[in-house]
């Protein structure tokens, strides 16, 4: 079984509605990520938590907002999809620490097309 | 202002010979580095990293070279498989309990027999 999941794997939503995005992990890391990726750009941070009562904003946090339910689960929000939105998402986690602990491994990813 | 830099958006490279994708950034705070390696509909997957104490980091047929003074770094893959034919992104992080990750834009490796 995938250490890091993600639901749903595609979806496709129009502008102005609300879609929730899902990440699980049984890595037991503390540790989650919500990325963005979009051609030419690589992958860019959206909302990072280093625990369940820690989230921080990435560099590209604007319409977007987080919920970290549990270790386990980091969820993401787009409270009014705009179709600048579609785009490939990615959540990842890793460990707390330094060097080699600073690997973040990445689930399977989330297809998102705003029409 | 983009601080990890994959200049190369492609690469072919034939089966058996080495494949070198390089990676240059611009933030001299940088102290740990890594590649990862993407096949299409899946995540990014962790292929090798290195510290900024050392110049260079091998793990079997894949090698990281870093040159701090130019701030570059490289990743040589001898001998290239068609398996390896992948996007591969080059990251950049900071130490000291902050694991942001700051990404280049990719390299799509092929490798053809």
């Amino acid at each position: 079984d995938a250490d890091v999941t993600q639901t749903p794997r595609n979806r496709i939503t129009k502008t102005g509605k609300r879609i929730m995005l899902e990440c699980s992990q049984t890595k037991g890391h503390d540790r989650m990520y919500w990325y963005r990726q979009d051609p030419g750009l690589g992958l860019r941070l959206i909302y990072y938590s280093f625990d369940v009562k820690d989230i921080n904003k990435g560099e590209i946090s604007d319409g977007y907002s987080v919920s970290r339910q549990a270790q386990a689960k980091f969820s993401l929000s787009l409270e009014s999809a705009i179709p600048n939105q579609t785009a490939l998402y990615f959540c990842a986690t890793s460990e707390e620490g330094t060097g080699e602990e600073e690997t973040q491994y990445f689930g399977p990813g989330t297809r998102l097309l705003v029409l | 202002d983009q601080q990890v830099k994959q200049n190369s958006p492609s690469l072919s490279v034939q089966e058996g010979r080495i494949s070198i994708l390089n990676c240059d950034y611009t933030n001299s705070m940088f102290d740990y580095f890594l590649w990862y390696k993407k096949y299409p509909a899946e995540g990014p997957t962790f292929l090798i990293s290195i510290s900024s104490i050392k110049d260079k980091n091998e793990d079997g047929r894949f090698t990281v070279f870093l040159n701090k003074s130019a701030k570059h770094l490289s990743l040589h893959i001898v001998p290239s498989q068609p398996g390896d034919s992948a996007v591969y992104f080059c990251a950049a992080t900071f130490s000291g309990g902050y694991n942001k990750l700051i990404f280049g834009a990719g390299t799509r490796l092929a490798v053809h027999p």
